[in-house]
C-alpha cells in the first residue's frame, strides 16, 4: 500500500515571505504523480500544482514550486511571496494508475496560516 | 459551465436511514469519483468511475454504493447509514485517467452527520 507523510500539522508564514510545506511518501510502483491540492474554508480541493515522477525537472506554476527528490521520496512545496489568500489546508496526493487500477492517496494536510 | 455539482450541501440522518448523494459534471469527463475527508485527516477514495456503465471500488468502499448511468451523473448511495459515515463527501471529474488530462476538479461536497 501507498502511503503519504505530512509531518507538519499546522505553519505560519508572514506575508511576502516564503514558505516550504514537506511531504514524503512511499510506493512500490516506478511510474507515478504527485500532487499539491489547496482546500481552502470554502473546502473545495483546488489543484496547485502536479510532477509526474519520471520529470525530473521541477514542476513551478507562478508562486509555488515543488522541490522533488525521487530517491529520497520527498516532494515539497514552496509558496513565494505569500499572500493571505494562500491561507489554507495543503494536501499532497500521490496517484498510480494502470491498467484496471487507480490509486490515490493523499496525506492527512498542513494548515497553513498567513500574517499580515 | 458549472463544474462539479453536488447536493445536497447538508444533510443529517438517523441511523439505518438511507440517502443518495447527487454528483453531475457538465465538462463531458469520463472519470468520476467520490471521496470521503474525515476530520483532520485527507481524502479517501470510495468508489470511481472510467465512463457510463462502469464503476470499481477504491480504497473504503464498504456501505456505499454507486452506479454510472450517464456521463454526467454519479450518485453515492448510502444505504443503512451508521456514525462511521458522518464525514464530508467529494465528488470529483477528469476527462481521463491519463495525465496530463488527469487533473480533478472537485465540487464543494456534502456534510453528512449521522446520529
Amino acid at each position: 500500500a501507498q502511503t503519504v507523510t505530512q509531518s507538519q500539522p499546522e505553519m505560519s508564514v508572514q506575508e511576502a515571505e516564503t514558505v516550504t510545506l514537506s511531504c514524503t511518501y512511499d510506493t512500490s510502483e516506478s511510474d507515478y504523480y504527485l500532487f499539491w491540492y489547496k482546500q481552502p474554508p470554502s473546502r473545495q480541493m483546488i489543484l496547485v500544482i502536479r510532477q509526474e515522477a519520471y520529470k525530473q525537472q521541477n514542476a513551478t506554476e507562478n508562486r509555488f514550486s515543488v522541490n522533488f527528490q525521487k530517491a529520497a521520496k520527498s516532494f515539497s512545496l514552496k509558496i513565494s511571496d505569500s499572500q493571505l489568500g494562500d491561507a489554507a489546508m495543503y494536501f499532497c496526493a500521490v496517484l498510480c494508475s494502470g491498467a484496471g487500477s487507480y490509486q490515490l492517496t493523499f496525506g492527512k494536510g498542513t494548515k497553513l496560516s498567513v500574517i499580515p | 459551465n458549472a463544474g462539479v455539482t453536488q447536493t445536497p450541501k447538508f444533510r443529517i440522518l438517523k441511523i439505518g436511514q438511507s440517502m443518495t448523494l447527487q454528483c453531475t459534471q457538465d465538462m463531458n469527463h469520463n472519470y468520476m469519483y467520490w471521496y470521503r475527508q474525515d476530520p483532520g485527516m485527507g481524502l479517501k477514495l470510495i468508489y470511481y468511475s472510467v465512463g457510463a456503465g462502469i464503476t470499481d471500488k477504491g480504497e473504503v468502499p464498504n456501505g456505499y454504493n454507486v452506479s454510472r448511468s450517464t456521463t454526467e451523473d454519479f450518485p453515492l448511495r448510502l444505504e443503512l447509514a451508521a456514525p462511521s459515515q458522518t464525514s464530508v463527501y467529494f465528488c470529483a471529474s477528469s476527462y481521463s485517467g491519463v495525465p496530463p488530462a488527469d487533473t480533478q476538479y472537485f465540487g464543494p461536497g456534502t456534510r453528512l452527520t449521522v446520529l
